[in-house]
């Protein structure tokens, strides 16, 4: 099993410019997830799929959007991209939304000049 | 919010060293892990361990929920080790939310 594989692992984006990163898990998760991680701090939550279907605002939305197009994968747009989106990005699965154990994608390294 | 603090920021270790690294919580929690960042970047998990002790070879790990602490022991330290270690925990608001939030680390520099 491949587990959580995200695409691409590196972009750079001049301002301005749209792109989507995707996520796909086979381990038949209910719940998905988007972090982005800066330097010196922790992963910080995006948005979130609790189930197919769903999608809700975490920590940080601004200036992004996500779809999940069926169970397996879970996508996340930035529409306009901004210098202050250059960040490391994270897809997660987990088999639901609580008490259990998340499992993380290879991450995305985005630059946007 | 939830906090979540993480001690220490940093560490630096001789190779065959032990370490234990703290995991500060401000509320209760029903969902808890750790995750070790490699030089690459990759988040690999370690330990779910919402309650209760777990032990998985050199390394072994203790959540004391009604403390608001959980401890990870490295014991015999390699390089391999190195890397920043991530505290993450889930709120228990009773069923309306679970997502998990993240400490700022602690990173770790096994030297030989």
């Amino acid at each position: 099993n491949a587990g959580v594989t995200q695409t691409p692992k590196f972009q750079v984006l001049k301002t301005g410019q749209s792109m989507t990163l995707q996520c796909a898990q086979d381990m038949n998760h209910n719940s998905m997830y988007w972090y982005r991680q800066d330097p010196g701090m922790g992963l910080r939550l995006i948005y979130y799929s609790a189930s197919e279907g769903t999608t809700d605002k975490g920590e940080v939305p601004n200036g992004y959007n996500v779809s999940r197009l069926n169970k397996r994968e879970f996508s996340l747009r930035l529409e306009s991209a901004a210098p202050s989106q250059t960040s490391v990005y994270f897809c997660a699965s987990s088999p639901t939304r609580m008490n259990t154990e998340a499992f993380f994608g290879q991450g995305t390294r985005l630059t946007v000049v | 919010g939830i906090q979540v603090e993480q001690s220490p920021p940093d560490l630096i270790l001789q190779e065959g060293a032990n370490s234990t690294l703290r995991c500060n919580f401000s509320d209760s929690v029903n969902n808890l892990q750790w995750f070790h960042q490699n030089p690459w970047g990759q988040l690999i998990n370690l330990f779910y361990i919402p309650s209760g002790t777990k032990q998985n070879g050199r390394l072994s790990a203790t959540t004391v929920a009604t403390e608001r602490y959980s401890l990870l022991y490295i014991s015999s330290s390699q390089t391999t080790d190195s890397g920043v270690y991530f505290c993450a925990v889930e709120r228990d608001y009773g069923g309306s939310q679970g997502n998990l939030i993240f400490g700022k680390g602690t990173k770790l520099s096994v030297k030989p």
